[in-house]
């Protein structure tokens, strides 16, 4: 199947720092990537649709300017958590779109921690 | 929003044994598909079910559709300590506002023991 590479895993900050994500479709080109955001024994919450070359498309209730989404290649999304708090200590996972197969395959997460 | 609701929310079963988890979701759909998850890793596909299938397999995966009651069916025949994990249905909801888009459903963590 295809590889999405998502780094860093883990990543632990002080307060107020910012931290930058990067995700990778490693063996496919994907224009739409999309982020999303896990609690403890949760199901995963859709943060935003990146597209490529065009702005992200962000979900109701998540702030754009807190987390900016770029997607400069067809094989690259960025997520940056500005001015990083504990209350957005979570676990982040990226996923990349296969139009083919309209399958999103998903990179291992990045766990944050802010101090 | 999530869409779908899964059932049970937990189970534990031994090894050999077969492991049924269902999905229920509230709109119309042009495939639902079903995802693993080892503990804080990522997701991994299992499978894709068109809105036009009923039924799908895939090893010891066999995966059911009744598009009429919005439900959908994952049974893990002959069960092993490996496939411990998370599992979850995700649905791409008609209308959408982005291609590719998935909804997920709250999971089934599933334990096997030896």
């Amino acid at each position: 199947g295809a590889v999405v590479s998502q780094h860093p895993s883990w990543v632990i900050c002080k307060s107020g720092t910012s931290v930058k994500i990067e995700c990778r479709s490693l063996d496919f080109q994907a224009t739409t990537m999309f982020w999303y955001r896990q609690f403890p024994k949760q199901s995963l919450m859709l943060m935003a649709t990146s597209n490529e070359g065009s702005k992200a498309t962000y979900e109701q209730g998540v702030e754009k300017d807190k987390f900016l989404i770029n997607h400069a290649s067809l094989t690259l999304s960025t997520l940056t958590v500005t001015s990083a708090h504990p209350e957005d200590s979570s676990f982040y996972i990226c996923s990349a779109l296969t139009l083919a197969k309209n399958i999103q395959y998903f990179g291992a997460g990045t766990r944050l921690s802010v101090l | 929003s999530q869409q779908g609701e899964e059932d049970p929310q937990a189970l534990s079963i031994q090894e050999g044994e077969n492991a049924t988890m269902n999905c229920s979701y509230k709109t119309s759909i042009n495939n639902l598909q079903w995802y693993r998850q080892n503990s804080g890793r990522g997701l991994v596909h299992l499978i894709l079910i068109r809105s036009n299938e009923r039924e799908k397999h895939s090893g010891r995966l066999r995966v059911t559709l009744d598009t009429s009651k919005k439900s959908s069916s994952l049974l893990i025949t002959a069960s092993r300590a490996a496939d411990t994990a998370s599992y979850f249905c995700a649905t791409d909801a008609i209308p959408t506002d982005s291609w590719g888009k998935l909804q997920f459903g709250a999971g089934t963590q599933v334990v096997v023991t030896p």
